[in-house]
């Protein structure tokens, strides 16, 4: 089954910076979704970018997708303490969706 | 959208034991599933829970170890059965609404066996 791997692993950062995660993928899919998870809780979708589209916004977040390179990226921006967490990307090219393993992101106040 | 109940929320059980985790979604739902997450690692899927019919087991999971029912649309139950300090993980279910194509998940529940 194809699966998203993101990157980095972890990431630590000072409030108010940004924060970048990138995923990649090995097949073709129909869209791309990103989930956050806290502390080992259930997950909650933040955003899906379908596969014709080259960039997404909401909010602080910002999507892009690269189907060449078969790879995506999270941008958090003006990062808060509050956005301490997991991020995974998940993909579907059938349901259900599959998980990477997630970057683990650790805003500093 | 969906808001999805799970208990129990976490649990610490005995060596041989079983646990039946509930889930109950409060909107229409197509399909639910079960994930098991272990410390710190991506979440792996269980099976697909069928309303009405056997579960859908992924690779290396089995109906003995992992029944599942989903007896209507909106609610399932996982059971982990005869525990073992390697079933410690925190199993969440998840849930697809009708038209939809985003997972809405429980809240997950976390369970140590001793």
């Amino acid at each position: 089954s194809q699966q998203g791997e993101e990157d980095p692993q972890a990431l630590s950062i000072q409030e108010g910076e940004n924060a970048t995660m990138n995923c990649s993928y090995k097949t073709s899919i129909n869209n791309l979704q990103w989930y956050r998870q806290n502390s080992g809780r259930g997950l909650v979708h933040l955003i899906l970018i379908r596969s014709n589209e080259r960039e997404k916004h909401s909010g602080r977040l910002r999507v892009t997708l690269d189907t060449s390179k078969k790879s995506s990226s999270l941008l958090i921006t003006a990062s808060r303490a509050a956005d301490t967490a997991s991020y995974f990307c998940a993909t579907d090219q059938n349901t259900p969706l599959v998980f990477g393993k997630g970057t683990r992101l650790s805003v500093i106040a | 959208s969906a808001v999805i109940s799970q208990k129990p929320s976490r649990d610490i059980c005995q060596r041989g034991t079983s646990l039946t985790i509930q889930c109950q979604v409060d909107s229409q739902v197509t399909m639910m599933f079960w994930y098991r997450q272990q410390p710190g690692q991506s979440l792996t899927l269980i099976a697909t829970a069928n309303q009405g019919s056997e579960a859908t087991y992924e690779s290396g999971f089995v109906i003995d170890k992992f029944p599942i029912s989903r007896p209507n649309l909106t609610f399932s139950t996982l059971t982990v059965s005869n525990m073992s300090p390697e079933d410690s993980s925190i199993y969440l279910c998840s849930a697809l609404v009708v038209s939809g194509e985003k997972l809405f998940f429980g809240s997950g529940t976390q369970l140590s066996v001793l």
